[in-house]
């Protein structure tokens, strides 16, 4: 079956513009996370997002950084003025969510959207 | 507090010889474990997980990883690595109080020809 996608693959933006980064989760799964990862570094977490709601935004680094789910589906990450230090790989990942099987915890990422601002 | 700590930054082993990568964690309970590899340009990708019973566990591309309650350890290994196994790899563990995963910092393994 499909996999999680993200979109834009690549996104290079000028110092000062918004950008929008969409992720499409697995069929079925309640369950969405944003990491950033920036260059050799590890994951950061940024939000944390089961149906439409965020129990943990507690990762986004400035108010400039938001997300929002709708339909529980798709979720966009919206990066507002954005600066040369949000020049990173975000990754989605998704899972089944909160539940009494450890699978629901389970998460699988999708390929990330580099993102570069010059 | 739970976290997890992924004491290597960085790994060199030689092709043909064996690999133990340590992943040391604090968690109130037994918690579920995961490893992840993460090749370079690509997203994570799960190499084995933990939940309960034998401790031993297998994962895909040969890998192991052992559940050492006593040392509060979940160590990946594998007896013989690959060029190919040279990536970033990501011990997790979890749920935490958020119903999510905690990551650790990943440890890089380099693959001497």
């Amino acid at each position: 079956g499909a996999g999680v996608s993200q979109s834009p693959s690549n996104k290079v933006t000028e110092k000062g513009k918004d950008v929008e980064l969409r992720c499409d989760p697995i069929s079925g799964h309640t369950a969405l996370y944003w990491y950033r990862q920036s260059l050799g570094q590890g994951l950061e977490f940024l939000i944390y997002f089961q149906g439409n709601s965020a129990p943990d935004k507690s990762g986004l680094p400035s108010d400039r950084f938001s997300a929002e789910r709708t339909g529980g589906s798709v979720s966009t990450l919206t990066i507002q003025r954005t600066q040369q230090e949000d020049s990173a790989v975000y990754l989605c990942a998704s899972s089944w969510g909160r539940g009494a099987s450890p699978l629901s915890y389970e998460q699988y990422f999708g390929p990330g959207t580099r993102l570069t601002v010059t | 507090a739970q976290s997890v700590t992924q004491p290597d930054i960085h790994i060199t082993v030689s092709e043909g010889a064996s690999l133990e990568l340590r992943c040391n964690y604090s968690y109130g309970a037994t918690p579920y474990l995961f490893w992840y590899v993460q090749s370079p340009g690509q997203g994570l990708q799960l190499l084995l997980k933990y939940f309960s019973g034998d401790t031993l566990v297998q994962g895909i591309k040969g890998f192991e990883a052992e559940f050492k309650r006593s040392q509060s350890s979940f160590n990946l290994r594998k007896p013989s690595v690959h060029w190919s196994d040279a990536a970033e790899y990501f011990c997790a563990v979890g749920p935490d109080s958020s119903y999510k995963l905690i990551f650790g910092s990943g440890t890089r393994l380099l693959v001497r020809p």
